[in-house]
């Protein structure tokens, strides 16, 4: 079965720190891979997703950047935190066929920039 | 990418049926419907997702007029654990509105 593993759980930086987070799937190949952020009371809103290794679009413009090394490594970073940054981030996988929107999301990261 | 709206809120009580709508008036021929449902502080569950009229799983059913244009999820005798957000979808992206809060009372 397929399983998706996202890490850190939780995550407190100083602003002006760098960030990765980091994400992993099992059990699948070539999947869609997406990096969300959820900010306190707030919509849940795509930020990055990729179709393939090396291929990334990003949904919004902002202060991160995303990667994909390894077909089912996907990982958010950013090379100075703002406060705004602050948030629950969610990773989340979905199979690589036509019209598919179901998703699979992992246990998510909440960030706190202090 | 297909507009979606549905009500900010809603209350129900235990052991009733409640049914959330969402409107999506510009939906493509190709564009699928889907439902999600998230807890606090967890990433959202895929719920169920059709095409046209009556789809049904273990958990909801969705149903789906003629036209299209929009969407009704229903959750059959829901519980206090159904208290959550619910997102319909429209399209091929996997993008999120701001969903449905529901609010389930004892």
């Amino acid at each position: 079965s397929q399983t998706i593993h996202q890490w850190p759980a939780t995550l407190v930086q100083p602003v002006g720190s760098p960030l990765s987070l980091e994400c992993t799937v099992e059990g699948t190949s070539n999947p869609n891979l997406y990096w969300y952020r959820q900010a306190a009371g707030r919509g849940l809103q795509l930020l990055f997703y990729s179709v393939g290794i090396g291929q990334i679009s990003s949904e919004v413009p902002q202060n991160l950047s995303a990667s994909r090394p390894q077909d089912r490594q996907f990982i958010l970073s950013s090379k100075k935190l703002l406060l705004s940054d602050s948030g629950f981030y969610l990773c989340a996988w979905s199979q690589n066929r036509l019209l598919n929107t179901e998703a699979f999301f992992g246990q998510g990261t909440r960030l706190t920039v202090v | 990418l297909a507009k979606t709206t549905q009500p900010i809120s809603m209350d129900s009580y235990e052991g009733q049926e409640v049914n959330i709508t969402c409107s999506h008036n510009n939906i493509a021929t190709n564009d699928y419907i889907t439902w999600y449902q998230q807890f606090p502080s967890q990433g959202p569950r895929f719920i169920i997702q059709g095409y046209k009229t009556k789809v049904t799983n273990e958990v909801a059913s969705l149903f789906i007029p003629a036209d299209r244009k929009s969407s009704t999820l229903s959750l059959p005798r829901v519980s206090l654990s159904d208290t959550a957000v619910y997102y319909c979808l429209v399209g091929d992206k996997i993008i999120f509105g701001k969903g449905t809060r529901l609010h389930i009372l004892p």
